[in-house]
């Protein structure tokens, strides 16, 4: 597609279920990169992927917090037993990698999770 | 590991004026780039420039352009001619160039432009 494409761009959930966030990526850009970003604050780095291969889980902040890229297309980021703390937004970026890579990454408009 | 500091919470400036964005950056690293991105009230996340620090020049777009360091590890952003759109939050970010490119982003500036 011609953007970072990311659903449901809202969520709403209560606390202790679980929630899965995709992200659908440019086309040709093998790496990709979830954030999460609380209101006021930077985007923080949970994990990211080359291909299917999760190259960096360093981020996430527990084992409730998971992501996956099969295909090395869409992602899914998955949060098992939410909790209140988890209410952020959500974001996806992607990238070229070798030639043509410029270290920029174009990120999706985001989803915005709010756990009751 | 990398850190970005941005010790501005909350700039402002009169419409036409230039106002200059304060960044300060800590690595280890030798090669990296530097990324200044704006956040509008749509939330979504802008590049406005690049720089990558083996470059001595200074880069410029537009009416946008940074004063880099690399001696004091400061990356500056002036934006010239301010303008109402210009009103956003700004992240400073970096990543390394080889190996893993994850951007670490700072906390952020909001600026507003004063009509």
């Amino acid at each position: 597609g011609a953007g970072v494409s990311q659903s449901p761009r809202y969520k709403v959930t209560k606390r202790g279920q679980d929630v899965a966030l995709r992200c659908d990526p440019i086309s040709g850009h093998v790496s990709l990169y979830w954030y999460r970003q609380a209101l006021g604050q930077g985007p923080e780095f949970l994990t990211y992927f080359n291909y299917e291969a999760q190259q960096d889980k360093s981020g996430l902040p527990n084992d409730r917090f998971s992501a996956e890229r099969p295909e090395g297309s869409i992602s899914t980021l998955t949060i098992q037993r939410t909790e209140q703390r988890d209410s952020a937004m959500y974001r996806c970026a992607t990238a070229r990698i070798g030639q043509g890579f410029t270290g920029e990454l174009f990120f999706g408009e985001g989803s915005r999770l709010t756990v009751l | 590991a990398q850190t970005v500091t941005q010790s501005q919470p909350e700039m402002s400036v009169q419409e036409a004026e230039t106002v200059t964005l304060s960044c300060t950056y800590d690595t280890s690293e030798s090669d990296y780039y530097l990324f200044w991105y704006k956040q509008p009230p749509s939330r979504q996340m802008i590049l406005v420039i690049r720089q990558e620090a083996y470059k001595q020049q200074n880069a410029t777009e537009n009416r946008f352009s940074v004063n880099f360091q690399k001696a004091a590890k400061s990356f500056s952003l002036k934006i010239s001619d301010s303008q109402l759109g210009d009103a956003a939050m700004y992240f400073c970010a970096t990543s390394i160039i080889q190996g893993a490119q994850k951007l670490v982003f700072g906390q952020g500036t909001r600026l507003t432009i004063n009509p």
